[in-house]
């Protein structure tokens, strides 16, 4: 079955290490998203992918930084890890450009920064 | 700018009662909608989608929701709860002004059910 797997599940890190999640899916999905799940605000949108080598900004993007260099993986970097980074992160995946499309998520992974 | 108000944070109700969360939306043009559920310790999963044509949605897990656009409210509802359904669940509304199809989410209900 096609699934979409992120790793690590639980990672601790100390404050101003890089630190980089990932993502992978095997739906063959163009569009892949991550996000950030913070008590309060739900979830809000850190980078998205339309396909290789494409990334944009999405409203919490201060920090991070994705590429695509295929199709199935869309990568998570913290350059400079911050204790406001400590969240639960979720990647998702769509195929189509319409917006009717289902979101399939990952498990997340719950980062801490110390 | 779109947004996504849930306006209870908590919810509890006993099993077998009936449900209905709230999700009101802000949006420019015909909205397409969705009700996610999360389970603790995992991802989200759809659980009802609108776009167009007929108001009242179905879902999966016996879930429907109603689309009203003079109240710009997409509320979701269950007849009758199950212990199982104990979850977070968010609304969220699409596509981005400009297309694509990123989504704006809700803060989330978490639903509690009493035995």
């Amino acid at each position: 079955d096609a699934e979409i797997t992120q790793s690590p599940r639980h990672k601790i890190t100390e404050t101003g290490r890089q630190v980089t999640l990932a993502c992978h899916q095997t739906w063959n999905h163009n569009n892949m998203f991550w996000y950030r799940q913070d008590l309060g605000h739900g979830l809000r949108l850190i980078h998205y992918s339309y396909g290789v080598q494409d990334t944009n900004k999405g409203e919490v993007s201060d920090g991070y930084s994705v590429s695509r260099s295929n199709t199935e993986d869309l990568p998570l970097t913290l350059e400079s890890a911050a204790s406001s980074q400590t969240s639960v992160y979720f990647c998702a995946s769509t195929q189509g450009s319409g917006g009717t499309d289902t979101q399939y998520f990952g498990p997340g992974t719950r980062l801490t920064v110390l | 700018a779109q947004s996504v108000t849930q306006p209870d944070i908590h919810i509890t109700v006993s099993e077998g009662a009936s449900l209905e969360l709230r999700c009101n939306y802000s949006y420019g043009a015909t909205p397409y909608l969705f009700w996610y559920v999360q389970s603790p310790g995992q991802g989200l999963q759809l659980l009802l989608k609108y776009f167009s044509g007929d108001t009242l949605v179905q879902g999966i897990k016996g879930f429907e929701a109603e689309f009203k656009r003079s109240q710009s409210s997409f509320n979701l509802r269950k007849p009758s709860v199950h212990w199982s359904d104990a979850a977070e669940y968010f609304c969220a509304v699409g596509p981005f002004t400009g297309g694509g199809n990123k989504l704006t989410f809700g803060t989330g209900t978490q639903l509690k059910v009493e035995l």
